[in-house]
């Protein structure tokens, strides 16, 4: 089965920027979806399609993808964005939904 | 405006089987290229797609775990139904319902039901 592979933790200072990767392969030919999962809550789109973002997410955070891995960039980070963020691919060769193992975003 | 709620019970036995089912409002499953999926969280771990039905009736499984499940819609109703067999405790886990328009992503999620399976 097809596997996204996500850092388990980043951590960030306040106002820098996050980066958090997702590996897979072939990634290039699939589109990555972001969520956000806030403790206790259910998990929200941030990004579609590898950069699109659905209304309400602020233009601080952006996706984008190089070789086999894309990448969700947060900019000027608050203490509000700390959450689990997952990446997320359909696998057409299975008909399978993935989502990668997730990555706890913590802002110093 | 899109809203999902997932309903069932909160504990369920060992090999017993577990019923959810999804209300929704915002949207007919009825219409070309909608879906609903359901996913699972067990606590402390990622997220994990279980299935998923189409407007058309068409249906997909998680390849792990399709000889367990069943999904099944009520257009009339606006609801979605998984089932799931033989229920395990490690099978212990927050279920969600999400929408979505042909291969995704999941853009509106319902708040999440907690099953417990133990004896």
């Amino acid at each position: 089965s097809y596997v996204l592979t996500q850092p388990p933790s980043v951590s960030v200072a306040p106002g820098q920027a996050a980066k958090i990767t997702c590996g897979g392969s072939n990634i290039g030919g699939k589109s990555v979806h972001w969520y956000q999962q806030r403790p206790g809550q259910a998990p929200v789109q941030v990004v579609y399609d590898e950069r699109d973002r659905p209304s309400g997410i602020p233009e601080r955070v952006s996706g984008s993808k190089s070789g086999n891995t894309a990448t969700l960039t947060i900019s000027r980070v608050e203490a509000g964005d700390e959450a689990d963020y997952y990446c997320q691919v359909w696998d057409s060769s299975h008909d399978d939904w993935v989502f990668g193992g997730g990555t706890k975003l913590t802002v110093l | 405006q899109i809203t999902l709620k997932e309903s069932g019970p909160t504990l369920v036995k060992p090999t017993q089987t577990l019923t959810l089912t999804c209300t929704f409002s915002g949207f007919s499953l009825s219409t070309t290229a909608v879906g609903v999926g359901w996913i699972r969280q067990p606590p402390g771990k990622a997220l994990e797609w279980l299935a998923l039905i189409y407007w058309n009736d068409a249906k997909r499984y998680s390849p792990s775990l399709q000889s367990r499940l069943t999904i099944t819609a009520d257009t009339s109703k606006n609801q979605v139904v998984l089932t799931m067999t033989n229920m395990d405790p490690v099978d212990t886990a927050t279920y969600y319902c999400a929408h979505m328009i042909w291969s995704g992503p999941f853009d509106y999620w319902g708040q999440g039901a907690l099953v417990t399976v133990s004896s």
